[in-house]
């Protein structure tokens, strides 16, 4: 089945700092590759999406690249803030076996000090 | 749009009771999807509904249920609560339920069993 893998957390960055969370995956076929951000005590809400091979996502200054090749999709951002502390889940959907569900992964809890 | 929303928010029960929990979607969305979130477990998939048909289930016991409106709101039943059913149970609405279509969480429920 589908599962997603992703870097241990906790993270801890200053202000400014280049982030950078791994997430690998394994599926069949060609899924649809999520982040997720989770602030406490709130829902998720989705940062950004790819839903083929070599698209790019963005939004907010995060960008993650699917590569099929890599089976990955790593979150990057140039100059993290304080206000982007919070938990960031990879997620995929679909592949192969057409999975309609959300597979996530652990979650990667984020900490960016002042 | 209002958003998916979730009530209540915050829900304490004693083991053995059962709970209802409601989801009212984004409008225009009809595909409703449960997932409930926990520290050891993580994200995990409950079910999913659209139209009024249940169309996915995770593996989860039959003492976890749900339904669909006819206006897509939902509801999610929990009955005999266990201590381990304590968690943020979660919404998800989109639109046509198509594998590429973003899913947009709500707030979730805080289910505590005692």
């Amino acid at each position: 089945g589908n599962s997603v893998t992703q870097m241990e957390g906790p993270v801890t960055l200053s202000e400014e700092a280049f982030l950078t969370i791994n997430c690998t995956y394994t599926a069949t076929g060609y899924p649809s590759l999520f982040w997720y951000v989770q602030y406490p005590g709130e829902g998720l809400q989705l940062l950004l999406k790819a839903t083929k091979a070599d698209d790019k996502g963005s939004n907010k200054g995060f960008e993650a690249t699917y590569r099929k090749e890599t089976t990955s999709f790593h979150l990057e951002k140039g100059s993290v803030q304080v206000s982007d502390s919070a938990v960031y889940f990879c997620a995929l959907r679909g592949g192969g076996g057409s999975a309609r569900q959300l597979t996530f992964g652990s979650g990667t809890q984020l900490t960016v000090l002042p | 749009k209002a958003g998916v929303t979730q009530t209540p928010r915050y829900l304490i029960k004693t083991r053995g009771q059962q709970v209802t929990l409601s989801c009212s979607p984004i409008s225009g969305h009809r595909s409703v999807s449960w997932y409930q979130q926990t520290p050891g477990q993580g994200l995990q998939f409950l079910f999913e509904y659209f139209s009024e048909t249940q169309r996915n289930k995770g593996n989860f016991p039959g003492r976890f249920s749900g339904r669909q409106f006819s206006n897509s709101r939902s509801e999610m039943n929990v009955s005999t609560l266990e201590l381990g059913d304590s968690a943020l149970y979660l919404c998800a609405s989109r639109e046509s339920g198509a594998i590429t279509d973003t899913q947009y969480f709500g707030p979730g429920t805080r289910l505590t069993v005692l």
